[in-house]
């Protein structure tokens, strides 16, 4: 039972454009919702999140949105850098012990 | 002192093999957590210890034995692994009364089951 959904395993933009990474979610029950980075040979870090009450939280560059009637969220990055270039989890929580994640979305920023 | 540092990086065993990973966190967090990624499939919460206590069980066969002895460590005691184990194995830690809900993550331990 997959409840968190990245349906897109990868995304290519060019460097100064905008990324956008999308995540669906099935449980109404989730109440906060986080965007972790990786690395290769590194472990997930945390990037961004929003609680279920707000729509939008903004952190730099990044930007997380979230729409409650739709069961979906988005990580928009401007400008793109190639330093951006990573796996990106989507993962949400409805308590503190029973966070679910996303398969993540493989971003290329290219030069 | 990196905040949660696994051992073995890369492990390699066979099916009738016992082998341990270790996680240790420095971060003052009572909440340490075991998760599975296996490619192109989401992270897989394994196990979650909160104040020493286990507190999630995502239904993982009995191969898999998770041991926290304090706050600072975890351990995953495998035995009698399948080759559908291969994986990559995180730690992670937390507050166990999140206020962000931020889970810090080992850089993993790649385990191979010949």
């Amino acid at each position: 039972d997959q409840q968190v959904k990245q349906n897109s395993p990868s995304l290519s933009v060019q460097e100064g454009r905008i990324s956008i990474l999308n995540c669906d979610y099935t449980n109404s029950m989730f109440d906060y919702f986080l965007w972790y980075k990786k690395y290769p040979a590194e472990g997930p870090t945390f990037l961004i999140s929003i609680s279920s009450i707000k729509d939008k939280n903004e952190d730099g560059r990044f930007t997380v949105f979230l729409n409650k009637s739709a069961k979906h969220l988005s990580l928009h990055i401007v400008p793109s850098q190639p330093g951006d270039s990573a796996v990106y989890f989507c993962a949400a929580t409805r308590n503190n012990n029973d966070m679910r994640f996303g398969a993540g979305t493989r971003l290329t920023v290219k030069p | 002192e990196t905040g949660v540092t696994q051992t073995p990086r890369h492990l390699v065993m066979g099916m009738t093999n016992k082998k341990s990973l270790k996680c240790e966190q420095h971060l003052g967090h009572n909440a340490m957590y075991w998760y599975k990624q296996s490619a192109k499939k989401p992270l897989e919460l394994m196990f979650v210890y909160s104040l020493e206590e286990r507190v999630e069980n995502n239904s993982v066969p009995s191969r898999f034995s998770p041991e926290c002895p304090n706050s600072s460590h975890l351990f995953l005691h495998l035995h009698t692994l399948q080759p559908e184990d291969s994986a990559l194995y995180l730690c992670a830690s937390s507050h166990a009364q999140w206020g962000t809900g931020e889970l810090f993550f080992g850089e993993g331990s790649r385990l191979t089951v010949l």
